[in-house]
């Protein structure tokens, strides 16, 4: 069983937007602004889409935003394309720990 | 780039070791945490441990007692050790850098499938 909570699946239409929640705990998301995000095509290992909670990386586009309150934090995907079809992952700092979510199936219809 | 690549033999017997290695190539593994994380087929990510290049580590609780990891700075490798190994760690393994300023897995492995049975 995963520390972080999220529903194990998301869907959403093309242009549309949705929205993934990533639930913990004051020891984890509450505590600290070290919540990622991760993306996974199948076969393939994560990569890397927000960092400290809202920060993206280089090259990834502006249609991925992160936000938190207490303790969930969201990942919004805006102008769902077809090709964001994938697992997203949820992470967070706990004290020397690290935390992942079970994971959100998203899928585009 | 800095790419990461796991290696290893993708079969272990029940009761005995895994042993896994990271190689580091493009970049220094200096000023970086680097962790392992694996995900068992059909399921989600599990953190196992990270190390700083400096030798530091930590470890996920549920794993603990039976993990080791460990860096080579001279060769920019990064290792693995889980013993008394059963069915439930077959998982495809991860090695992914965690800046110190990132607290985030910004590169990762392809990752390398091991399977655990006899």
């Amino acid at each position: 069983q995963s520390a972080l909570t999220q529903p194990p699946s998301a869907s959403g239409s093309p242009g549309q937007s949705v929205t993934i929640s990533c639930t913990g705990t004051s020891s984890d998301i509450g505590g600290y602004n070290y919540v990622s995000w991760y993306q996974q095509y199948p076969g393939k290992a994560p990569k890397l889409l927000i960092y400290e909670v809202n920060k993206r990386p280089s090259g990834v586009p502006d249609r991925f935003s992160g936000s938190k309150s207490g303790n969930t934090a969201s990942l919004t995907i805006s102008g769902l394309q077809a090709e964001d079809e994938a697992d997203y992952y949820c992470g967070s700092y706990a004290v020397h720990n690290k935390e992942f979510g079970g994971g959100t199936k998203l899928t585009v219809l | 780039q800095v790419q990461l690549q796991e290696s290893g033999p993708g079969l272990v017997k029940p009761s005995e070791t895994l042993s896994l290695t990271c190689t580091v190539s493009g970049g220094s593994i200096n000023n970086n945490y680097w962790s392992w994380i694996r995900q068992p087929p059909g399921k989600g990510l599990e953190w196992i441990a990270y190390i700083y290049y400096g030798g530091s580590s930590n470890y996920n609780p549920s794993l603990k007692s039976r993990v080791t990891i460990s860096v080579d700075t001279s060769k920019n490798q990064i290792s693995l050790k889980l013993n008394s190994v059963t069915a439930a760690d077959t998982a495809v393994y991860y090695c992914a850098r965690d800046p110190v300023n990132l607290d985030a897995f910004d590169i990762w492995g392809q990752g390398t499938m091991v399977t655990v049975s006899s």
